[in-house]
């Protein structure tokens, strides 16, 4: 079936650090890729999206190019902020899935100044 | 619109007591799913419906748990009876699904914290 491995966390960087946090899949067919962002003591909200192969997401500074080749979603922000404080969630549909998003385990992003 | 609302925000019951959460989607989605997420197990789907049925309700851990979704606009999934090991955040969340280009992407609510004591 369809899986989604996500880098353990947490992953501790100081301000202004490059951050990397990498995601790879497993999936018949043409998934669509995800990354959603949990804020403490909210719910999760989509960050960015790509549909298709070599697409790129983005969105606040952070990108992720879906990569067909290496089956992975890598999200990239070249500066982080205290503010990106957060735990990161890759997911990915399957068209033949009937639209049920299957989610990674989440990375914890802690900035510090 | 107000996004996918959740109700209550933190809700604390003995053990054995009947727990009911509640759930009113974004209008117009079509797909309806409800996530339990604890330390331990992460985020676990327990039941989606699409068009006020359900779909897939492999992940709903007991008898115990059981979902309605009487109507577009409102859905509950109760716990009864309730057990400590039920204590986790319960999240909501829905999407339009379907369509061209896969943008299936999920609104979610704010979840509710349920602490069974």
């Amino acid at each position: 079936g369809d899986s989604v491995t996500q880098m353990e966390g947490p992953v501790t960087l100081s301000e202004e650090a490059f951050l990397t946090i990498n995601c790879t899949y497993t999936a018949t067919g043409y998934p669509s890729l995800f990354w959603y962002v949990q804020y403490p003591g909210e719910g999760l909200q989509l960050l960015l999206k790509a549909t298709k192969a070599d697409d790129k997401g983005s969105n606040k500074g952070f990108e992720a190019t879906y990569r067909k080749e290496t089956t992975s979603f890598h999200l990239e922000k070249g500066s982080v902020q205290v503010s990106d404080s957060a735990v990161y969630f890759c997911a990915l549909v399957n068209t033949g899935t009937a639209s049920k998003l299957t989610f990674g385990t989440g990375t914890r992003l802690q900035v510090t100044l | 619109d107000a996004g996918v609302i959740q109700s209550p925000r933190h809700e604390v019951t003995e053990m054995g007591q009947e727990v009911t959460l509640r759930c009113k989607p974004i209008s117009g989605h079509d797909y309806l799913f409800w996530y339990r997420q604890t330390m331990m197990r992460g985020l676990e789907l327990l039941i989606y419906f699409n068009n006020n049925v359900p779909i897939d309700d492999s992940g709903m851990p007991e008898d115990r748990f059981s979902a309605k979704m009487p109507n577009a606009s409102f859905s509950t999934l109760k716990i009864q009876p309730s057990e400590p090991r039920d204590s986790a955040v319960y999240f909501c969340a829905s999407s339009s699904g379907g369509g061209t280009g896969g943008d299936y992407g999920y609104t979610f609510g704010s979840g509710t914290r349920l602490t069974v004591v």
